[in-house]
């Protein structure tokens, strides 16, 4: 079936540094893929998507890139600060006419800021 | 928070006992999802519906049941059959068609003793 796998499961950095997540998906026919963002006891909270026709989508400190070929997806975040520590979770759906818009997701990456 | 809420924040059940998880939403969403989330293993698809009286099973639908008679309410029902329902409960919804985010609830964290 649909399977996304997410690595690393935890990941600490200091403040100022760059944290990678990195996503693989099992199905070629996922055209959408959203990042999201939980901090702890609270509501994930969407902080980035990209399509499958685009390879690279950038917002301030945070990027995501695409590799259809490969099926995979990864989570850049530039000069890490102490409030980017939480719970960081990737999916893919089929997206569109026809589609559920119904997500599978990753396993999670804890991020921990150093100060 | 994009104006869908859950209710209760937190729920007691005792076992052999069934309940039931509020979910309502004032986007004009047309589909409506329901997650269960446990440490280690991210969001797993309980329950969803993409238009009102009609819900499809996600990925671990036993001992679960739902309801979609309105638009804006999708309430999840944890059935006694659930063997392990100690779980944090996350509803979602968004609007049909390509191209749109899933928002999500604030959560249910429901607990059996």
């Amino acid at each position: 079936g649909e399977n996304v796998e997410q690595h690393p499961s935890t990941l600490s950095v200091q403040e100022g540094d760059s944290a990678v997540i990195k996503c693989t998906y099992s199905d070629s026919a996922s055209n959408y893929f959203p990042w999201y963002k939980q901090e702890l006891g609270k509501r994930p909270q969407l902080i980035i998507d990209i399509r499958s026709n685009v390879g690279e989508k950038k917002d301030q400190r945070i990027a995501v890139t695409l590799n259809k070929t490969a099926k995979h997806f990864s989570l850049h975040i530039t000069e890490t600060q102490p409030e980017d520590s939480a719970v960081y979770f990737c999916a893919a759906s089929k997206d569109g006419s026809g589609n559920t818009g119904k997500l599978i997701f990753g396993q999670g990456t804890t991020l921990q800021v150093k100060p | 928070d994009g104006g869908i809420t859950q209710s209760p924040k937190y729920l007691f059940r005792k076992e052999g006992q069934n309940v039931t998880l509020s979910c309502e939403q004032n986007l004009n969403h047309d589909a409506m999802y329901w997650y269960r989330q446990d440490p280690g293993q991210g969001l797993r698809l309980i329950y969803y519906s993409q238009i009102v009286n009609d819900f499809q099973k996600g990925d671990i639908a036993e001992g679960y049941s739902v309801s979609r008679e309105k638009k804006e309410s999708f309430p999840l029902t944890v059935t006694s059959a659930q063997k392990n329902p100690t779980a944090f409960y996350l509803c979602a919804s968004r609007l049909a068609g390509g191209g749109n985010e899933q928002f999500f609830g604030p959560g249910t964290r429901l607990t059996v003793l």
